[in-house]
């Protein structure tokens, strides 16, 4: 079974300053994709970035990087120099499994808010 | 271009009652996943069909649940006999394929189901 862990029920950032949201998982499968969604208060699930297990570099979207530990199983988001704009709740999610489709597991998600 | 639209994207309706929820994915996508989201938690996966075929039903939580796509475009969930607890957002995403489906899914805004 897979499993996301987001530790962080409610993060703090001030305007034009970086922010890491933690996220960590669990799976036995030696590939897997790891997936950083943003929900703002409409609702709907904006994709921001992906990450795949055998990917070698960390991947970047413009302010948005994904600090990929594999040994620590871990894929921290980072915001750079975030906006007012960036206030919303932010899932991890993870894709696994030899399976050739893409089924989404998410966590619990972490609200961002960012103070002017 | 379009993305992927979800009606109504408000239902309320009396526990006991048989309800209907439509997606339309982004044209041309053959990946379409419906997922249920709760207040205060992470989407979670219910069912994923490529073309018209259910591929993987298995996050669907009772026969009560039931979800069509007869020609490969839109979809429908489908709730009889609804319960309190079916009260959640449910959220519908598509991906060009199966293939692109490993690495990002386009989510729709939501439909908002309240079972009074």
């Amino acid at each position: 079974a897979q499993k996301i862990t987001q530790t962080q029920p409610g993060m703090f950032v001030q305007e034009k300053e970086a922010v890491t949201l933690d996220c960590t998982y669990d799976t036995s499968d030696p590939s897997y994709g790891l997936f950083w969604y943003k929900q703002p208060s409409s609702g709907e699930m904006i994709f921001l970035i992906y990450q795949g297990s055998y990917d070698q570099q960390n991947a970047t979207e413009g302010r948005y990087s994904l600090n990929f530990q594999k040994a620590r199983k871990s894929a921290n988001l980072v915001i750079s120099a975030s906006q007012l704009g960036d206030s919303a709740m932010y899932f991890c999610a993870m894709r696994a499994g030899g399976t050739s489709y893409g089924k989404l597991t998410f966590g619990q998600g972490t609200i961002l808010t960012v103070h002017p | 271009g379009a993305g992927v639209s979800q009606t109504p994207s408000n239902k309320v309706t009396e526990k006991g009652k048989y309800v209907e929820l439509r997606c339309d994915p982004i044209s041309g996508h053959t990946a379409l996943y419906w997922y249920r989201q709760s207040l205060g938690q992470g989407p979670e996966f219910l069912i994923y069909f490529q073309g018209t075929g259910a591929a993987d039903d298995s996050g669907l939580p009772n026969d009560r649940f039931f979800a069509v796509r007869p020609e490969g475009s839109v979809s429908t969930l489908k709730i009889q006999r609804t319960e309190r607890g079916d009260s959640a957002v449910y959220l519908c995403a598509s991906s060009p394929d199966r293939q692109s489906s490993r690495k990002t899914q386009y989510f729709g805004p939501g439909t908002r189901l309240l079972v009074l």
